[in-house]
């Protein structure tokens, strides 16, 4: 069971720079997320999908895009990479809506911007 | 505005203690609940949850939780701490009128010492 996959696992970047974090799920889960992960502010949503073709923002979605083309994938790029998002990203999905249902997690890509 | 809070960054636990870890919420309507753990450089796992019914929640690991609407809190509890509980909690809750935004805590280091 891969559950869900994300890469890659480590990157360092240059200011300015741009790249693709690549979230795969192979349980069919219509919910999928993006979160980010820094010391002493717990994790906060980026972006979510409800579905194949929705997309919509989350607290801090200011400097990443995602799309939703495929159940399977949830990509989340970084247009112009700042020190700021040095951070550590998680991708989650879900099979069913929130309220009831509960998050599985990638584990992690761990990224620096230098 | 929908918050949760962990009041405490660090608990130190003897092995074999009972342990509690705190959590309190502020939203809007009936809210969804839930407790995650995450080991070093591993994503998020779902430990538990409270959805209706019964206030104390039982989850994986021999982990309980326990609803108190008057209080708002949901705390975490285990009879016995065990050395390999050691690692960072998360609460989380969702409001009953969406279930597409989970709202985390900070997180709570927990300590087991042998």
């Amino acid at each position: 069971n891969a559950g869900v996959t994300q890469t890659p696992k480590f990157q360092v970047l240059k200011t300015g720079q741009s790249m693709t974090l690549q979230c795969a799920q192979d349980m069919n889960h219509e919910y999928m997320s993006w979160y980010r992960q820094d010391p002493g502010m717990g994790l906060r949503l980026i972006h979510y999908s409800v579905g194949a073709g929705i997309t919509d923002q989350g607290e801090v979605p200011n400097g990443y895009n995602v799309s939703r083309s495929t159940t399977e994938d949830f990509p989340l790029r970084l247009l112009s990479a700042a020190p700021s998002q040095t951070s550590v990203y998680f991708c989650a999905s879900s099979y069913q809506g929130l309220n009831t249902g509960e998050l599985f997690f990638g584990e992690g890509s761990r990224l620096t911007v230098l | 505005a929908q918050s949760v809070a962990q009041p405490e960054d660090q608990v130190n636990v003897a092995e074999g203690n009972p342990l509690t870890v705190k959590c309190t919420y502020s939203v809007s309507g009936n809210p969804y609940l839930f407790w995650y753990v995450q080991y070093p450089n591993r994503g998020l796992q779902f430990l538990l949850k409270y959805i209706t019914g019964d206030n104390l929640v039982k989850g994986s690991y021999g982990f309980e939780a326990e609803f108190n609407k008057s209080q708002t809190s949901f705390h975490l509890k285990k009879p016995s701490a065990l050395v390999s509980d050691s690692a960072l909690y998360f609460c989380a809750v969702t409001p009953m009128n969406r279930d597409d935004k989970i709202i985390f805590g900070k997180g709570t280091r927990l300590h087991i010492l042998p």
